[in-house]
């Protein structure tokens, strides 16, 4: 099914532990972006990228990495998890960002950091 | 950063009265959006609004871009058990291959039949 897959659907860390998690979509789509969502503060942008190679920050980017090798891809990587970081992540993609109904979410990746 | 400012923060109203929230903005934006969250899902757009003054329906909602473009209404009439989720408004600035999405804190809506 076309779409935005995130895995794992939820996820357990202990403070310090290191963990990817992973976000595919096969619509061909430049455009991918990371969000945390934490109650009561909607979704904010952690990183994004325009295209396979290029990377950029967004507005809450410190304790996360990402890398995009292929179009398809966009990993968001936690080098030293902390118990800050507990929230719920959505990874969402567009053609191109001006395509607005074109935004696909995923269903989001529940991670909790003790 | 530019900020949204939604309200109300919940809201808990009978089945078949009509829903009214709003967003504000430090700063403009060129494009104005609406999405709804179910819970366990990502973000579904229902509206985007592109020019100042704009009033869009698609179905039982009405949403408007402001014409100072700092700000856009939301309203559901005839609300309905499933219209319960949160409700996240959303502003753009696109240019060139930029145009990131900033998220409101959202309005929770519950709908007693």
């Amino acid at each position: 099914n076309a779409g935005v897959t995130q895995t794992p659907k939820f996820q357990v860390l202990k403070t310090g532990q290191s963990m990817t998690l992973q976000c595919a979509q096969d619509m061909n789509h430049e455009y991918m972006s990371w969000y945390r969502q934490d109650p009561g503060m909607g979704l904010r942008l952690i990183h994004y990228s325009v295209g396979a190679g290029i990377t950029d920050q967004g507005e809450v980017p410190n304790g996360y990495n990402v890398s995009r090798s292929t179009t398809e891809d966009f990993p968001l990587r936690l080098l030293s998890a902390a118990p800050s970081q507990t929230s719920v992540y959505f990874c969402a993609s567009v053609s191109k960002p001006g395509n607005l109904y074109g935004y696909t979410f995923g269903s989001g990746t529940r991670l909790t950091v003790v | 950063g530019q900020q949204l400012n939604q309200s109300p923060q919940s809201m808990f109203i009978q089945e078949g009265e009509d829903v009214s929230m709003n967003c504000t903005s430090s700063s403009i934006f060129n494009t104005w959006l609406w999405y709804k969250q179910d819970p366990g899902e990502g973000p579904v757009l229902l509206i985007a609004l592109y020019k100042a003054g704009e009033l869009t329906s698609n179905g039982r909602l009405t949403a408007q871009f402001g014409i100072t473009r700092k700000d856009s209404f939301l309203n559901i009439s005839a609300s309905i058990p499933s219209d319960v989720g949160i409700y996240f408004c959303a502003g753009q600035n696109y240019g060139g291959s930029q145009g990131n999405l900033i998220f409101g804190k959202g309005t929770k809506l519950s709908v007693k039949p």
